[in-house]
């Protein structure tokens, strides 16, 4: 069975702390991606990756940044964290072309 | 990219078909259009995925029309389990997605 797993489910972090969210895939993906998702606007994407040690930005990349160093590891750093970080973030994997996006289950995070 | 467009909300009885309709007037050429249902707590899963006219799998069935310019995803028969946020994607080079905000599907008794 096919796995996008997260670190977290739900995280707690405070204003100005560095933030980790991990992404693992077990299915040998060239495609990550994250994305965060709020009430109203949908999912929107960050950054993705299509290949080890690559990364574009998405619609929304400023105040994060991204790292994959390993093909199935995809990882969002939040390098000072604020509260309008404050979202649901969700990772997704894909294999080349056009293929169907598998989904994390998300990471709630809240920065107080 | 595209920008998509479709219904924050539908509300449905059981057993009918419902048709939800997502605009996406900068469709590029190369572009394919995909739908995901997410369920509370769950992240999204892949329901179907189109290019052109018709496409149909196990649970739903995909409309395109020849200039590409909208879709519209039919659920045949819902059930209260179809109860879910749907949300329309356009798909260009290099795997860059564009979500839509997603449409709330209420399925009632």
């Amino acid at each position: 069975d096919v796995k996008v797993t997260q670190s977290s489910r739900y995280l707690v972090k405070r204003t100005g702390e560095k933030v980790f969210l991990e992404c693992v895939q077990d299915m040998d993906h060239e495609n990550m991606f994250w994305y965060r998702q709020d009430p109203g606007l949908g999912l929107r994407l960050i950054y993705f990756s299509y290949d080890v040690k690559m990364k574009e930005k998405g619609d929304i990349p400023e105040g994060y940044s991204v790292s994959r160093e390993k093909k199935e590891r995809f990882s969002l750093i939040l390098e000072s964290a604020s509260t309008n970080q404050t979202s649901m973030y969700l990772c997704a994997s894909s294999g080349r072309g056009l293929d169907e996006q598998f989904f994390g289950p998300g990471t709630r995070l809240t920065v107080l | 990219l595209a920008k998509t467009t479709q219904p924050i909300s539908m509300d449905s009885y059981e057993g009918q078909e419902v048709n939800i309709t997502c605009s996406h007037n900068n469709i590029a050429t190369n572009d394919y259009i995909t739908w995901y249902q997410q369920f509370p707590s769950q992240g999204p899963r892949f329901i179907i995925q189109g290019y052109k006219t018709k496409v149909t799998n196990e649970v739903a069935s995909l409309f395109i029309p020849a200039d590409r310019k909208s879709s519209t995803l039919s659920l045949p028969r819902v059930s209260l389990s179809d109860t879910a946020v749907y949300y329309c994607s356009v798909s260009g080079g290099y795997q860059k997605v564009t979500f839509g905000i997603g449409t709330k599907l209420q399925v009632i008794p």
